[in-house]
């Protein structure tokens, strides 16, 4: 498998609190992107980060990328309620992306 | 803003019989995907669609699937003979160019299909 294990498998926290997702995967890398799927919806892209980068912010949404190590990190600041929901790092191999096994992050109001 | 539209939202059908799962693409977008999620699993790649021919497909995807870009706005998934192991998530995917090494750009997911076999 071209991907490796997110960790956490699942995460609680109160809102306002930070929320910090870990990702690891096998190959070498162009980029690595972060989906976020709400129950029972489909994936919405959140960031993507270029091997080339070590760090990216997008609003509220913090993703390092360390290619020594294979791994991503997402970061959540200032969660909300609304945060809720399962986070997948996703990595490209030829046409398709491959996707980890997600965090379930579940925001505490 | 643009989305990728699927039907329906929740098939149920019997073991062996076929389905045909509807998507409608972002309308200029190239590339069309199908992936697919067990209950509690990751998603899996099944097959990617471009200039009107399969340009890749996982071992998921065998001579039970097929797919299928009927006119310039729709893309099918078909089963043919489903089995029990077929219930999952089925998500249509387009993107703008492919996604590869060279050409980076995201992926636009629907809102899935839910196929139930029983």
């Amino acid at each position: 498998s071209q991907q490796g294990e997110e960790d956490p498998q699942a995460l609680s926290i109160q809102e306002g609190e930070n929320a910090t997702m870990n990702c690891s995967y096998k190959t070498s890398i162009n980029n690595l992107q972060w989906y976020r799927q709400n129950s029972g919806r489909g994936l919405v892209h959140l960031i993507l980060i270029r091997s080339n980068e070590r760090e990216k912010h997008s609003g509220r949404l913090r993703v390092t990328l360390d290619t020594s190590k294979k791994s991503s990190s997402l970061l959540i600041t200032a969660s909300r309620a609304a945060d809720t929901a399962s986070y997948f790092c996703a990595t490209v191999q030829g046409g398709k992306l491959i996707f980890g096994q997600g965090t379930e992050l579940s925001v505490k109001p | 803003e643009p989305e990728v539209t699927q039907t329906p939202s929740h098939q149920v059908t019997q073991m062996g019989q076929e389905v045909i799962l509807h998507c409608v693409p972002i309308s200029n977008h190239l590339y069309f995907y199908w992936y697919r999620q067990i209950l509690g699993q990751k998603v899996e790649f099944l097959v990617s669609f471009y200039n009107n021919e399969i340009s890749e497909k996982s071992e998921i995807f065998d001579d039970q699937f097929s797919v299928e870009r009927p006119d310039g706005s729709n893309f099918t998934l078909k089963i043919r003979s489903t089995k029990l192991e077929d219930s999952a998530m089925y998500f249509c995917a387009s993107s703008a160019r492919r996604v590869s090494g060279r050409a980076i750009y995201e992926q636009y997911f629907g809102p899935g299909t839910r196929l139930t076999v029983t």
